[in-house]
């Protein structure tokens, strides 16, 4: 069975940077993901795909302080530069040749 | 630009029924897989359903599998979700979402802004 694991939350102050991470099961350990972010009371925006070679799509707009990448079975966001719009939560999201699944989310506080 | 606005959502009993439409602008739902995402208050996101670009194939979520049905109308560019035999858990904001081209069930790329739906007697 597909499954995406993430850390339940993390907090970084203004400035710094952080790095989440999104674990595959070892069955699916080369799928990519996609990283999402759901600020306060909004809807989620698409951030970036990452493939297991650690190369990354992002979406429209992204800035550059945020980067993917990848080892093994986890899959990585970096945040550079934390500000303070950055305090969301964040999802992974992968996918099977029928269904679609996401992590239970990474609530970031930004101090 | 790239716009995709939901509605039909409402406040209905368990066991009632509703249909959800995401009207589509600035890309045709024809060319790209088409997804239903919701969340339920103070929870995570959970994948509803999907229909692929071409061919129209659907999949769905086992929780909602039988009890949803989803559809698209090239012609009009929107997607609807028929829902029957609401429960309370069904209770969520769902957001249509937009599947990067490429593959029947892929990354999403564009999301809506969601709709509600409140399953309460």
């Amino acid at each position: 069975q597909l499954v995406v694991t993430q850390s339940p939350s993390v907090s970084a102050s203004v400035g710094a940077s952080v790095k989440l991470t999104c674990t595959l099961d070892s069955g699916h350990s080369s799928y990519a993901i996609a990283w999402h972010q759901q600020q306060p009371e909004k809807g989620p925006r698409y951030l970036m795909k990452i493939s297991s070679d650690g190369g990354h799509t992002k979406g429209d707009g992204i800035p550059d302080r945020f980067s993917g990448s990848s080892s093994g079975a986890e899959r990585y966001l970096t945040i550079s530069s934390l500000q303070s719009e950055d305090e969301a939560d964040y999802y992974c999201q992968t996918w099977d040749r029928d269904s679609v699944v996401f992590g239970g989310g990474t609530s970031l506080t930004v101090l | 630009e790239m716009q995709v606005l939901e509605s039909g959502g409402a406040s209905v009993q368990p066991g009632g029924s509703l249909r959800l439409s995401c009207a589509a602008s600035g890309f045709s739902v024809s060319d790209h897989a088409m997804n239903w995402v919701r969340q339920a208050p103070g929870k995570g996101l959970e994948w509803v359903s999907t229909i692929a670009g071409s061919g129209g194939r659907t999949y769905y979520a086992a929780s909602v599998s039988g009890r949803f049905t989803l559809s698209r109308d090239n012609s009009q560019n929107t997607l609807l979700l028929q829902l029957i035999s609401l429960r309370p858990e069904d209770a969520a904001i769902y957001y249509c979402v937009r599947s990067s081209p490429g593959r029947n069930i892929y990354y999403f790329d564009f999301w809506g802004q969601g709709t509600q739906v409140t399953v309460s007697s």
